[in-house]
This record gives structure tokens, C-alpha cells and sequence, in this order.
């Protein structure tokens, strides 16, 4: 069966370390999105891809990077990780723009 | 800016009883999505409303909306213990999948 999945499930890392979280798709989805979710804010998008070689900042990018070099992965990087990236990470994909997002088993991050 | 609200954020209810959630949006979307969240787990896709006046309904969950309003609602008919989870609408910024969340409402039913 076609899936999404992410890995790690769970990490612990180091302030000021780069860490990379990995997201993976057997549906063939153009659109792939990487979500943080905090307690008292629900989901927030953080960066967003429509294809290959595309990527789109979201609401809450800073301090994060993607990059888009097949159809199924959309690596999430964390470039000096910081304590207030504390938090559990979604990945989503969809078949079009405007279609059900269907979403990873999510990645907690702790940043100490 | 779009900003996403739900009420109630909690909500606790008796099997058996009825309720809605609501979810207001700040500035033009024809484009809704409802999940459902359990603890610790994925977000589960429930519904998608496409238009004005959309309704969809799946067991005991009807939502609909009305984009003149700005308003979709999750109605929960007859509940029982298995529908207890959070709930999230989320709206489509420039209808592009740029979606905007809710905060969700935690739902608990009790016997």
C-alpha cells in the first residue's frame, strides 16, 4: 500500500546542532508540506514543495531548509537547531494543490 | 492575514447528546478541510468542503460551510466515547494547499 512515512520518530539533539528529518512518499505526490505542531498554536506550515526542484517558504520558516530532488522525499534540515524548535514535526502530501493532505506519523524533536 | 478560529477549544459531552464546533476565517477561502487527531497520533483526513453551502456527512459527523460567513460547522450527532479526539479545521490561503489551522478542540465524551 502506498504511504507516507518519517524518520526519525524520535530524536534528541543539541542546541546549535544541524539536524535533518526525513520525509518519504510511495503515493507519487507532486505537493509535500512539513508542519510543526505546539501546544496552543495547532499546525503551522513551515515550508512547502509543488515538485521537483520546488520549494516555498511557509508560515514559519526561519531556521529551516528543503529541497525537492525526486518526487518522493522532502527532507526537512534544522541548520543550527535552536530550543524553541522544540516540537512535533508533520510531513503531508497531496496529489494536487487543493487536494486531502495526507499526513506522516510525525517526528518529536527535542531540543535541549 | 488569514486567521483560523474554533470554538469550543474544549469540549466535554455525554454520550447520547448533541453538539457542533465551530470554525470562523478572516478573509476569503471556498476551500475547508476538517481532521481528526487522536493523542499522540497522526491527523486523520475527515472532510473536504468545496464550496458554498458544501455539507458532507460520515456516521455521526456533518460539516458544512458557508463561505458568505466566513463559517463552517462540525455537527456531532448522538455522541459516543470513540469520537473523542481533537478536531482541526484548516483553510486553504490562495488555494494553493497553503493551509492555515485551526487550534483544534479537544473533544471528550464521557458515558
Amino acid at each position: 500500500d502506498a504511504e507516507i512515512t518519517q524518520s526519525p520518530r524520535h530524536k534528541i539533539t543539541e542546541t546549535g546542532r544541524q539536524v535533518t528529518l526525513a520525509c518519504h512518499q510511495t503515493w507519487n505526490h507532486n505537493n509535500m508540506f512539513w508542519y510543526r505542531q505546539d501546544l496552543g498554536h495547532g499546525l503551522r506550515l513551515i515550508h512547502y514543495s509543488y515538485g521537483v526542484q520546488d520549494t516555498n517558504k511557509g508560515e514559519v520558516s526561519d531556521g529551516y531548509s528543503v529541497s525537492r530532488s525526486n518526487t518522493e522525499d522532502l527532507p526537512l534540515t534544522l541548520e543550527s537547531a535552536a530550543s524553541s524548535q522544540t516540537s512535533v514535526y508533520f510531513c503531508a502530501s497531496s496529489r494536487g494543490p487543493q487536494e486531502t493532505q495526507y499526513f506522516g506519523p510525525g517526528t518529536r524533536l527535542l531540543v535541549l | 492575514e488569514l486567521k483560523v478560529e474554533q470554538n469550543p477549544l474544549f469540549l466535554s459531552m455525554q454520550e447520547g447528546k448533541n453538539y457542533t464546533i465551530y470554525c470562523n476565517y478572516s478573509t476569503t477561502s471556498d476551500r475547508l478541510y476538517w481532521y481528526r487527531q487522536d493523542p499522540g497520533k497522526s491527523l486523520e483526513s475527515l472532510f473536504v468542503l468545496l464550496s458554498n453551502g458544501a455539507v458532507k456527512q460520515e456516521g455521526r459527523l456533518m460539516a458544512s460551510l458557508d463561505t458568505k460567513a466566513r463559517l463552517s460547522t462540525l455537527h456531532i450527532t448522538a455522541a459516543v466515547h470513540d469520537l473523542s479526539a481533537t478536531y482541526f479545521c484548516a483553510v486553504d490561503k490562495g488555494s494553493q494547499g497553503n493551509l492555515i489551522f485551526g487550534k483544534g478542540t479537544k473533544l471528550s465524551v464521557k458515558p
